[in-house]
């Protein structure tokens, strides 16, 4: 199975300031066919399903704000929020869907300063 | 936007089978892959397996053993039973619709599932 570890476990970031997310894999998910990274995140509020942000390591869904942005290539990733805002409080997750088992970080609480 | 809502009970006894369906509404099962995800305590996310519309299955062999995935087309459901559950199967299960290379891009509200006698 891939691991995938998110770092760090927990972050809190005072409101307009930068938030940064990483997630490594135990193994590369970029495909080299297609020169994809099956990479996606994800995120969770309290009492609510997960909400896909990013997937391909870099594509935002649509009607995500564009302060959130995703990065990285192989085995390590990054979740940016550029200006924490109150509404980004919750929990953030990675998850490979390069091969099955597909699997989750751990998930990285996110809190205000 | 199409709509997941899974349903079933919320408490199941040692050993017995845990059985949930996904109503999908709002769009078709046709087409598409759906997955199941649960959240526990123990094991934070895990994927269980996935099916597509023609019935193909894969799962995760952690749980191959206890698990079957089916597809309803005429119903536009998504059934999940697992088997000999115990105290560890406790959580919130999702069902999802794949997009893309398989990303979860639609996800059900989840029903929580508590294993106890």
């Amino acid at each position: 199975d891939i691991v995938m570890t998110q770092s760090p476990d927990s972050l809190a970031v005072s409101l307009g300031e930068r938030a940064t997310i990483n997630c490594k894999s135990s193994q590369s998910v970029l495909y080299s066919s297609n020169n994809k990274n099956y990479l996606s995140w994800y995120q969770q509020k309290p009492g609510q399903p997960p909400k896909l942000l990013i997937s391909w390591a870099s594509t935002r869904e649509s009607g995500v704000p564009d302060r959130f942005s995703g990065s990285g290539s192989g085995t390590d990733f990054t979740l940016t929020i550029s200006s924490l805002q109150a509404e980004d409080v919750a929990v953030y997750y990675c998850q490979q869907y390069y091969t099955n088992p597909r699997t989750f970080g751990q998930g990285t609480k996110l809190e205000i300063k | 936007q199409v709509q997941l809502q899974e349903s079933g009970p919320g408490l199941v006894k040692p050993s017995e089978t845990l059985s949930l369906t996904c109503t999908v509404s709002s769009g078709s099962v046709i087409s598409f892959y759906w997955s199941w995800i649960r959240q526990t305590p123990g094991k934070g996310l895990e994927w269980i397996g996935y099916i597509y519309y023609s019935g193909s299955t894969n799962y995760n062999p952690s749980l191959t053993s206890r698990v079957t995935i089916s597809v309803d087309t005429a119903k536009n459901q998504i059934s999940l039973k697992l088997t000999s559950v115990t105290a560890t199967d406790t959580g919130v299960y999702y069902c999802t619709r794949h997009e893309g290379g398989g990303y979860n891009a639609y996800w059900g509200q989840g029903t929580p599932v508590t294993v106890s006698s």
